[in-house]
């Protein structure tokens, strides 16, 4: 079966340290690849999506991922963290009839 | 217009009754997309419509649930004789084609907030 899965339902750093928010995705899920971010009493924001060939995606607001296709992951980054930064984090893949398969977020905690 | 506009953005109501939500999709999508997201169930898929048709509709939860579109546009969720376990966030998305996931991501509403007392 697709799926994908957040290792963490909860991280918390301090400011200016590195953020790492993990997700694996089942071989199954074609190489479509996305993290999206939800700010309270928001709806949910595009950070980076994979693009075919590629193993570091670069997002917005200072966000990266690496795509490892030999560990299955897309593990998100961040050398820096802001306080703006908190949020929930959600990594998703597409299925082949297009729809998105969400792990089950991370929320991300950064502390003063 | 500009993105994706979901109403009500909250919405009270008595159990039994019935709700309509409504998303209206950025012009010229054609592919729009119904999430629910919960506590503790994450974000599931309810129902895809491409035009307006429907060609996945594995995700509503029950026959209390139905969605329409029109005009390739605005689409309508409504949930009949609601339930407290109906109590959600309501996540409506929209993109280019049928495989905007695949190409495009999608781009999301922000949500109605649904509260069934």
């Amino acid at each position: 079966a697709q799926s994908v899965t957040q290792l963490g339902s909860h991280v918390s750093v301090s400011e200016g340290a590195l953020v790492l928010l993990r997700c694996n995705y089942s071989s199954s899920v074609p190489p479509y690849l996305f993290w999206y971010v939800q700010y309270p009493n928001q709806g949910l924001q595009l950070l980076l999506k994979y693009t075919t060939g590629a193993t570091l995606v670069k997002g917005i607001n200072g966000f990266e991922a690496e795509f490892k296709k030999s560990e299955t992951s897309f593990h998100l980054t961040k050398p820096s963290a802001h306080m703006s930064d908190a949020a929930e984090y959600f990594c998703a893949g597409g299925d082949p009839g297009g729809r998105l398969i969400f792990g089950q977020g991370t929320e991300l905690s950064v502390k003063p | 217009g500009a993105g994706v506009s979901q109403s009500p953005s909250n919405k009270v109501t008595e159990k039994g009754k019935d709700v309509e939500l409504r998303c209206d999709p950025i012009s010229g999508h054609t592919a729009l997309y119904w999430y629910r997201q919960s506590l503790g169930q994450g974000l599931e898929f309810l129902i895809y419509f491409q035009g307006n048709s429907a060609p996945d509709k594995s995700g509503l939860p029950s026959d209390r649930f139905s969605a329409e579109r029109t005009g390739g546009s605005v689409s309508t969720l409504t949930i009949q004789r609601t339930q407290q376990e109906d109590s959600a966030v309501y996540l409506c998305a929209s993109t280019l084609g049928g495989q905007g996931a695949s190409n495009y991501g999608y781009t999301f509403g922000s949500g109605t907030r649904l509260t069934v007392v």
